[in-house]
């Protein structure tokens, strides 16, 4: 598609719960990054993918979080045993190439109670 | 340690009138800037960028202005229209890295009729 696509918008789970958002890039866009927004402006980054493949890992808690980027599926981001400290909205953007601009979807807000 | 910081968290301008905002880096190693723009409860939307071989790009209303001694860029948008009111955030992505973009703190721009 035209626009990068997130769902669910909204999503609360039970602390120790789990969680999944997806994520489906713009059509022939080869990078996928995540990035978690805390405190209302904050923002982190935590993987990106280039196609199917991690390329950078560097910023994701990895004890609890996992993503994936399947040929022909959405992209994943899956928090397993969410922590109150996880509630945050994550915004999944995607790019033509890996130094340049990216553009986001409408982001999923997560909220741990 | 911040890398992209902008120091006014808002700016408040008169519909017609130009509006500056302004983001400073400390990492002389970041080699692309941008621009995004954010509405509540949606995700940013590129504006502009520009590369660090340039000192301005112009697309429209916006342009933005680079100053690498000063480690110092800007936004500049004229005229300012209502609906420019949101949160302005700066970006910047560094030589060598992987693309992931490091944020500022935003700066949410009130455009009064």
């Amino acid at each position: 598609g035209e626009e990068v696509a997130q769902t669910p918008k909204h999503l609360v789970r039970g602390e120790g719960q789990k969680a999944k958002l997806y994520c489906a890039p713009i059509k022939g866009h080869s990078y996928v990054f995540w990035y978690q927004q805390v405190l209302k402006n904050e923002f982190k980054f935590l993987i990106s993918f280039q196609n199917e493949n991690v390329f950078d890992e560097t910023g994701m808690p990895k004890e609890r979080f996992s993503a994936k980027c399947l040929p022909n599926s959405p992209c994943s981001l899956e928090i397993q045993a969410t922590k109150l400290e996880d509630s945050a909205v994550y915004f999944c953007a995607s790019s033509q190439s890996q130094l340049g601009e990216q553009y986001f979807g409408p982001g999923t807000r997560l909220t741990v109670t | 340690d911040q890398q992209v910081k902008q120091n006014s968290p808002s700016l408040s301008v008169q519909e017609g009138r130009i509006s500056i905002l302004n983001c400073d880096y400390t990492n002389s190693m970041f080699d692309y800037f941008l621009w995004y723009k954010k509405y509540p409860a949606e995700g940013p939307t590129f504006l502009i960028s520009i590369s660090s071989i340039k000192d301005k790009n112009e697309d429209g209303r916006f342009t933005v202005f680079l100053n690498k001694s000063a480690k110092h860029l800007s936004l500049h948008i004229v005229p300012s229209q209502p609906g420019d009111s949101a949160v302005y955030f700066c970006a910047a992505i560094g030589v060598g890295s992987q693309g992931n973009l490091i944020f500022g703190k935003g700066t949410k721009l009130s455009v009064k009729p």
